[in-house]
Parts: C-alpha cells; sequence; structure tokens
C-alpha cells in the first residue's frame, strides 16, 4: 500500500528557530513532492526532488530527499511568521500521486 | 494565463442530487488531476488524466465520474451526492506525469 507519513503533524515554533519536518514514503520512488498551504487557500508547489541526495533551497526552507532510506526533510532555518502554514509531501508512484496528512506549522513572535 | 480555474467556488446540495465541478487550465498541461481534501487527511486523489480522452482512476474513485474530451477541461461528476462527499476539491495540473502540479482553488462542496 503506498503511504505517505509526516511528523509532526503540528508545529509551534518561535521565531528565529529552526526545525525540520519530516516525511517516509513506502515506494520505490525517486521524486518527492513539497507543498505550502495556506489557511483557506489552495496549495503552492515549494519543491520537486528528482533524485538521491537532491537538495533544493528557497529562502529559509530546504528540502532534501534521500531514496534509499525513502525519507525527504524539509528544514526550516530562522523561522519567521510568514512562514505559518500547512506543509504536505507527496509522493508518485506511476501516476498515482499520494499526500501526507500535513505539518500545520504555527511560528510565534 | 489563468492557470487553473475551477467552479463553482462553494456549493450545497441534497443527498442523492447529480453535479459537475468544472476545472480547466490554460497552460497546456498533459496532466490532470481532481483531489478531495478532508480534515487531518491531507489530499486524496480521485481521478487522472494523462491526456485528452485518457482518464483513470486514482485512490478514492467511487461516487465520481470524470471525462477529458480536450487538453483544456476536466470535468467532476458527482452521480448522486452523499454526506461523505462533502469536502473541499481541487483539480491540478501539469506538463507531465511527475511534474510539479499548479492548482486551482478549489471548490467547497457541502451535501446535507
Amino acid at each position: 500500500e503506498l503511504k505517505v507519513e509526516q511528523n509532526p503533524l503540528f508545529l509551534s515554533m518561535q521565531e528565529g528557530k529552526n526545525y525540520t519536518i519530516y516525511c517516509n514514503y513506502s515506494t520505490t520512488s525517486d521524486r518527492l513532492y513539497w507543498y505550502r498551504q495556506d489557511p483557506g487557500k489552495s496549495l503552492e508547489s515549494l519543491f520537486v526532488l528528482l533524485s538521491n541526495g537532491a537538495v533544493k533551497q528557497e529562502g529559509r526552507l530546504m528540502a532534501s530527499l534521500d531514496t534509499k532510506a525513502r525519507l525527504s526533510t524539509l528544514h526550516i532555518t530562522a523561522a519567521v511568521h510568514d512562514l505559518s502554514a500547512t506543509y504536505f509531501c507527496a509522493d508518485m508512484a506511476g501516476n498515482d500521486m499520494r499526500f501526507g496528512a500535513g505539518t500545520r506549522l504555527t511560528v510565534k513572535p | 494565463n489563468a492557470g487553473v480555474t475551477q467552479t463553482p467556488k462553494f456549493q450545497v446540495l441534497k443527498t442523492g442530487q447529480s453535479m459537475t465541478l468544472q476545472c480547466a487550465q490554460d497552460m497546456n498541461h498533459e496532466y490532470m488531476s481532481w483531489y478531495r481534501q478532508d480534515p487531518g487527511m491531507g489530499l486524496r486523489l480521485i481521478h487522472y488524466s494523462v491526456g485528452a480522452g485518457i482518464t483513470d482512476q486514482g485512490e478514492v474513485p467511487n461516487g465520481y465520474n470524470v471525462s477529458r474530451s480536450t487538453t483544456e477541461d476536466f470535468p467532476l461528476r458527482l452521480l448522486s451526492a452523499a454526506p461523505s462527499q462533502t469536502s473541499v476539491y481541487f483539480c491540478a495540473s501539469s506538463y507531465s506525469t511527475g511534474a510539479e502540479q499548479y492548482f486551482g482553488p478549489g471548490t467547497r462542496l457541502t451535501v446535507t
């Protein structure tokens, strides 16, 4: 069965702190996706990781992929309030995309 | 470019009614998909299409039909609405299977 598990599901951070969101997936896929969703809004693509060892960075967010461990991480550096959102990882097996349950991030001043 | 558009934004149906959620994209994307989002469950794939005339089932296809007569449009039909279909529905498209997906604004559906 295709499974994508994220942890933590809820994360409350202080501004300026660092933290990592973890995404474990069950397929042998070599690509992994990260999306952001603001409350009441649609999803926005953050990263597409296409191979083992891939690392991508955008601002305070950095995503990496370890296909051997079937693990992707989303690292947040020096969090700011604007990063408060729900973050989803997703895996694609064939034509079928599966999403994790999401990590609701709240960054407090 | 308008990107991915969905109509309506909100809809209330009674149990047993049918309706069609519209989705269109103007980016000439081959891959289109429909998801439902329920609290605490992330998004689940309902149906997808890899090109005009080709559709297939996703994780939760029961109670829904799709068709893809053109590259641009990918409507989702609810055949006989049930309260369990109360959800937010998102349409998405991508240049090809596996490419990053662009999501529409969503349709919030309530079935009473």
